[in-house]
């Protein structure tokens, strides 16, 4: 089974910074995807970004980019120019490519943006 | 467009009686909808897959005679828990995936927080 490591609990950033979230994975799968989805305190799930294995590039999404290190097993999230807006719950989530499309979240980074 | 809507939001029911929460997928099909469970301050926890017109996969641990899951249409998903017990008390989300969506793109309802009394 797939697992997805998220190693900071809690992650504290100033407004107009920039924080890294980060996560790694343990997979024997060649293809597959990768997400990240935010929680704000509505607990409503946002997908920020997502990447699929296969592509070397990183994908971004405005303010939000990934760091895709597929060898590493690493999928770490950049959030730029941060928003008060950005605080939540930061959930790194995988998903096979073929089968059954259930996402395997890890335990996710509490961020915390300060004026 | 893609919009998962749960019912009801919130649910407080005495110990021992059912509840049922729906699914509905209001601008797509889903032929696969995912129930997660979560507790406050964790992660999300896949209970069961969904798929229309065709019995539920439910992960290891989960109890399906407890949490009975329905797909009975391309809409719609229903998760009823059974003689509820304290224990119970979660919060409760759905996922649908897009059938006619790249990659089968899930969209998530904004959940269920269910309160066992």
């Amino acid at each position: 089974a797939q697992t997805v490591t998220q190693s900071q609990p809690e992650m504290s950033v100033q407004e107009a910074e920039t924080v890294t979230l980060s996560c790694t994975y343990d997979t024997s799968e060649s293809d597959y995807y990768l997400f990240w989805y935010k929680q704000p305190p509505s607990r409503q799930m946002i997908l920020v970004i997502r990447q699929e294995a296969y592509k070397q590039q990183n994908a971004t999404e405005n303010r939000f980019s990934v760091n895709f290190q597929k060898a590493a097993k690493s999928f770490s999230l950049k959030i730029s120019d941060s928003q008060l807006g950005d605080a939540a719950m930061y959930f790194c989530a995988y998903r096979s490519a073929g089968g059954g499309y259930a996402l395997n979240f890890g335990k996710g980074t509490s961020l915390l943006v300060t004026p | 467009g893609a919009v998962v809507s749960q019912h009801p939001s919130r649910v407080i029911c005495k110990s021992g009686t059912s509840v049922k929460i729906e699914c509905r997928s209001l601008d797509f099909q889903a032929t696969t909808m995912f129930w997660y469970r979560q507790f406050p301050k964790q992660s999300l926890m896949l209970m069961a897959t969904s798929n229309e017109g065709s019995k539920a996969t439910y992960e290891q641990g989960v109890e399906k005679d407890k949490f009975l899951i329905n797909h009975a249409s391309l809409t719609l998903s229903t998760l009823t828990v059974t003689s509820a017990h304290p224990e119970d008390s979660s919060f409760y989300i759905c996922s649908a995936r897009h059938s006619g969506g790249a990659d089968g793109e899930q969209y998530f309802g904004p959940g269920t927080r269910l309160t066992v009394t």
